[in-house]
């Protein structure tokens, strides 16, 4: 069975601060990657999905990365603002069904 | 173009009565895949309908149930409410059954009491 997990589980940085969070998971046997970002209470906002061909994805001041062999996933944050203050999750795609990890919850502090 | 929509967003339910929820995926999207969120926890697979057929199920009791219409919609049913089925239940919806993007939705806050 997939298990993901996320390091670490809480964060909190100063603005302007490049931050990495990261994410491993046991199953290569993997379609894709994706990173989302949630705010308290709400839904689940879509990141950057990374195919499992891939080994990296950017969307602006974001960029991850994929290391499917060794069961590793990274997101790059970089200049953060206390705007990107949320729930960051990652979420691997066997198929069918897609296995989160818990999270790691950033803050930044302005 | 409208993103995933989940009606109703908030429920309170007494233990033991039966519960049904609904989403409406993106325009074009074929599957609609349901996850639980319990507090502090990341969401857990419960089912995958694609083309109105179940092509997936979690390891939830056979108190949670859902089904799939020809216009793509969704609806998930759990009967017999406990107060363990409090939870965030969100709503994904995928182009293809496998590998493609999700796109989720806000969620529906159960609260069973």
């Amino acid at each position: 069975k997939q298990e993901v997990t996320q390091i670490p589980a809480a964060l909190s940085v100063p603005e302007g601060e490049n931050l990495v969070l990261n994410c491993s998971f046991t199953d290569s046997a993997i379609y894709n990657l994706q990173w989302f970002r949630q705010d308290p209470g709400k839904g689940l906002t879509s990141l950057l999905l990374i195919q499992s061909s891939q080994r990296e994805q950017t969307s602006g001041r974001l960029n991850a990365s994929l290391d499917k062999s060794s069961g590793r996933s990274t997101l790059y944050i970089a200049a953060s603002q206390p705007g990107d203050s949320a729930t960051y999750l990652c979420a691997a795609n066997t198929g069918n069904q897609f296995y989160f990890g818990t999270g790691t919850s950033l803050t930044v502090i302005p | 173009d409208a993103g995933v929509t989940q009606s109703p967003t908030h429920l309170i339910k007494t233990r033991g009565q039966q519960v049904t929820l609904r989403c409406s995926p993106i325009s074009g999207h074929k599957s609609v895949s349901w996850y639980q969120q319990v507090l502090g926890q990341g969401p857990q697979f419960i089912f995958q309908y694609y083309e109105k057929e179940e092509r997936g199920r979690g390891n939830f009791p056979d108190r949670f149930s859902a089904r799939q219409f020809p216009n793509y919609s969704s609806e998930l049913n759990v009967n017999a409410l406990l107060l363990g089925d409090s939870a965030l239940y969100l709503c994904a919806s995928s182009q293809w059954d496998r590998g493609s993007e999700a796109f989720f939705g806000q969620g529906t806050r159960l609260t069973v009491v």
